[in-house]
């Protein structure tokens, strides 16, 4: 069965940081670019960061540039978004999506992990 | 990046048809792709390259496109197509986007 599991969510204090990792699992990891993407409570769906399958193309949105960082071990057929100098507003479930090959589509999702930040 | 503009609700009896537009400058040059998602569960996809039903997606659900507009359609829509939907597009520097969502009540 394909699967992403995500993990590593959390209460963290406003400037401090989070790892988040998604584990994949029954299909080539190695084949696909990876993103995660985040929805507030109650709010709607925010792309976060996207990974090339080989790790040469990496982008992010405006919000999260310079204090986030995604990166992957396709040895370890995991995904990670490292999570710096957290903010209020980044309190989200984070989900990580898979992307369909030459599509800007995401077809498989994790169930989501949950980050709180507050003092 | 640019916007995608969806209504923030449309409403549609059971059987009736249900039409979920999405707005953005740059769709007459990139695919828009179009998501389901139910409380407390992930999106799904439903439609992608404007048009295209994944497998498994049931044949109610359809898209189009046309100028600098994409619009799902649901004929025919049961209770259990209550959901919220977006729609989601890229842009030519690799960055995605999402549009604000629009919820879908069934009467």
């Amino acid at each position: 069965e394909v699967q992403l599991v995500e993990s590593g969510g959390g209460l963290v204090k406003p400037g401090g940081s989070l790892r988040l990792s998604c584990a994949a699992s029954g299909f080539t990891f190695s084949s696909y670019s990876m993103n995660w993407v985040r929805q507030a409570p109650g709010k709607g769906l925010e792309w976060v960061s996207s990974i090339s399958s080989s790790s040469s193309y990496i982008y992010y949105a405006d919000s999260v540039k310079g204090r986030f960082t995604i990166s992957r071990d396709n040895a370890k057929n995991s995904l990670y978004l490292q999570m710096n100098s957290l903010r209020a507003e980044d309190t989200a479930v984070y989900y990580c999506a898979r992307k369909v090959v030459a599509e800007d589509a995401f077809d498989i999702w994790g169930q989501g992990t949950m980050v709180t930040v507050s003092s | 990046s640019y916007e995608l503009t969806q209504p923030p609700s449309v409403s549609v009896s059971p059987g009736q048809t249900a039409r979920i537009t999405c707005s953005g400058d740059a769709l007459p040059k990139q695919y828009a792709y179009w998501y389901q998602q139910k409380p407390g569960q992930a999106p799904v996809l439903v439609i992608y390259k404007d048009s295209e039903r994944p497998s498994g997606i049931p044949e109610r659900f359809s898209g189009s496109s046309s100028g600098t507009t994409v619009t799902l359609t649901i004929s025919g829509v049961q209770a259990e197509d209550e959901a919220d939907y977006y729609c989601q597009s890229a842009d030519s520097s690799g960055s995605v986007v999402f549009g604000g969502g629009t919820k879908l009540t069934v009467l």
